[in-house]
Order: structure tokens, then C-alpha cells, then sequence
């Protein structure tokens, strides 16, 4: 089966710094990297993900890149904002008709003001 | 909201006892996904639907644990004979499968089980 690997497992930064989480993933079939945000006792959300056929996907202060020879892909926050904080899962999808995502364990994210 | 909606939210029950939790997906979503998440671990999957056919069924899912979506609908999932350790948040998510597999998935807000 898929194994995630996701560091770090917390990030501390100041407001207006930049963040970056990174995922690592064992089965080079692999096909969608999507990045979910949990805040406490809330759902994960969908903020961004990536199919194998591009390298690097940006939606306003966030991005996402993939690396699909060394099988990692990478969540990029730019200025963040304290509202920013929150835990970050990494998931994958096998290319498969019969299969669904695989979690990293999160990376809580705090932005100190 | 046309979210996925899940209920009930919270659950305390004794251990022994059987506890079912409702899921109702978005809509026209086609797959219908269970999943378990404990404090400080990422979801983790323990059964799909495709329509009404349960596809595929993680380890995780003991002889204790049922789920069914008989209309293609809504989904229930039942633990039986509760245990301590079953006390988690169980997430609900659904899907628009059209050919392959990369679709976006959408979660509920969880349904949490603390066994006492």
C-alpha cells in the first residue's frame, strides 16, 4: 500500500513569513496530491492539489510542487496570516479505479502576529 | 449548505454498547467515503462505496464495524460491542467519480465517539 511521509510535524513562524510543508509518498503510481486544512474540531478542507501531469500549481499565497521522480510533493505558504494556522494534511491517490486518499500524520502550523 | 452533513456530531456511549452514524453526501456525488481520524493523526481510510457497492474495505474495519449505502444515497456506519478504543472522530467524504481516479474529495464535519 501508499505510504505518506510528511514533515514537519509543527511550524512556527512569524506573520509575513513564508511556510513550507513536504510530503514524500512510495508508490510512484500515484496520480493526485491534494492538501487539506484542518482547524480545531472543524472538517479538513481542500485548499489545493496537483495531478502528475504538471510540476507546480499557485492559487493566491499558496502553491504546490511535484516532484514526481523523487516522489515529493510541497505545500508553500507565502505572508502568512495567524488565521493561516492550522493543521496541514498531505494526502495521495493511487492510480487506481479502486482506491482513495492516503494521509500524512500533519504538520500544525503556527503564525505568530 | 449542500456540504456533506453527518449526525449525529457528537456521541458518548458505554463500551459494549452499538452506536450508528449517519452520512449524507453531497448530492450528485456517486462515491461515498468512511474514514477515522484520532488526535494527532491524519484521516485514515476505512471503507468506500461506489453507488450503492461497497468497493474496497481497510483492515482497519473490524468484523465489529459495518457500513452500508443501500440507495446509493446516504450511508450509516455501525460499530457493534463499542470499545475504548474506538472513541475517534469518524469522517464522512464524498465524490464525483467520472473515469479515473483523481477526483476531488469533500469531507463532513465528523461525527465524534468517545466510548466510556
Amino acid at each position: 500500500g501508499e505510504n505518506v511521509e510528511q514533515h514537519p510535524s509543527t511550524l512556527s513562524v512569524q506573520e509575513g513569513d513564508s511556510a513550507v510543508i513536504k510530503c514524500t509518498y512510495s508508490d510512484s503510481a500515484s496520480n493526485y496530491f491534494p492538501w487539506y486544512k484542518q482547524e480545531l474540531g472543524k472538517r479538513p478542507q481542500l485548499i489545493i492539489d496537483i495531478r502528475s501531469n504538471v510540476g507546480e500549481k499557485k492559487d493566491q499565497r499558496i502553491a504546490v510542487t511535484l516532484n514526481k521522480t523523487a516522489k515529493h510533493f510541497s505545500l508553500h505558504i507565502t505572508e502568512t496570516q495567524p488565521e493561516d494556522s492550522a493543521v496541514y494534511f498531505c494526502a495521495v491517490l493511487m492510480n487506481s479505479g479502486y482506491s482513495t486518499l492516503t494521509f500524512g500524520k500533519g504538520t500544525m502550523l503556527l503564525v505568530s502576529p | 449548505d449542500t456540504g456533506v452533513s453527518q449526525n449525529p456530531r457528537h456521541k458518548i456511549t458505554k463500551r459494549g454498547q452499538n452506536v450508528t452514524f449517519r452520512c449524507d453526501p453531497i448530492s450528485e456525488h456517486n462515491r461515498l467515503y468512511w474514514y477515522r481520524q484520532t488526535l494527532g493523526q491524519g484521516p485514515e481510510f476505512l471503507t468506500y462505496f461506489q453507488n450503492e457497492a461497497q468497493l474496497e474495505k481497510s483492515r482497519l474495519l473490524s468484523d465489529r464495524f459495518s457500513a452500508e449505502r443501500p440507495k446509493g444515497s446516504f450511508s450509516t456506519l455501525e460499530i457493534q460491542r463499542t470499545e475504548q478504543g474506538d472513541s475517534a472522530m469518524y469522517l464522512c467524504a464524498s465524490s464525483l467519480a467520472i473515469g479515473g481516479a483523481g477526483n476531488t474529495i469533500y469531507f463532513g464535519e465528523g461525527s465524534w465517539l468517545t466510548v466510556v
